[in-house]
């Protein structure tokens, strides 16, 4: 199993270009999040989602959008890239966590190093 | 609302020292606590976790246990190595599934 894996892992953009991160995970998980990864702010959560179809916000979701189309499948869209989008984007996925069971662990990804100049 | 406040690093050990990482947690109800380990150029991944106060948690020669009398989560290990140089996040879930991470903390051993 590759586990979750990112494309691309490097990229750098010119502010208004959009791009598309990619997340793959081939454990069957249910949920899938992306997150960014700033210096001295920890992870902070930007969408989510709890199944095929569906995404909901995160802590910080202005200036990207998702899809969930298929179930394995993750995509964070920059529609028109900006300097304060320069970060480290971490995607994750976990388990479907089943009535009132305790939260499962989450799997991440190797990260996608993105800078916008 | 929910968060996680840890301390600042960087910890900076000689093999081999005690290692103590603060995490304290501010939240309603009883959330479950989580100890993140991140390697240099790696993604995150579980180091352990505690669901209820009193629970330690434990791996890899570390441990955790969650006190809910002092909101807190410190993470401990007894002889760190160079191995260990890593980021450390805590996290807590208030069983919405998602998670609250603090900023991290970056511990580097040296020889």
């Amino acid at each position: 199993n590759a586990g979750v894996t990112q494309t691309p892992k490097f990229r750098v953009l010119k502010t208004g270009q959009s791009m598309t991160l990619l997340c793959a995970q081939d454990m069957n998980h249910e949920y899938m999040y992306w997150y960014r990864q700033d210096p001295g702010m920890g992870l902070r959560l930007i969408h989510y989602s709890v199944g095929e179809g569906t995404t909901a916000k995160g802590e910080v979701p202005d200036g990207y959008n998702v899809s969930r189309l298929k179930k394995q499948n993750f995509l964070l869209g920059l529609e028109s890239a900006a300097p304060s989008q320069t970060s480290v984007y971490f995607c994750a996925s976990s388990p479907e966590r089943v009535g009132l069971a305790l939260p499962n662990e989450q799997f991440f990804g190797p990260g996608t190093r993105l800078t916008v100049l | 609302g929910n968060s996680v406040t840890q301390m600042e690093g960087p910890v900076t050990l000689s093999e081999e020292a005690f290692l103590t990482i603060n995490c304290t947690y501010t939240a309603t109800g009883y959330p479950s606590l989580f100890w993140y380990v991140q390697y240099p150029g790696e993604g995150l991944q579980l180091l352990l976790k505690a669901t209820k106060a009193d629970d330690k948690g434990s791996n890899k020669g570390f441990e955790a246990t969650y006190r809910k009398e002092t909101t807190s989560f410190h993470l401990e290990k007894g002889s760190v190595q160079v191995s260990d140089s890593a980021v450390y996040f805590c996290a807590l879930s208030d069983n919405t599934d998602k998670l609250i991470f603090g900023t991290g903390t970056r511990l580097q051993v040296f020889p």
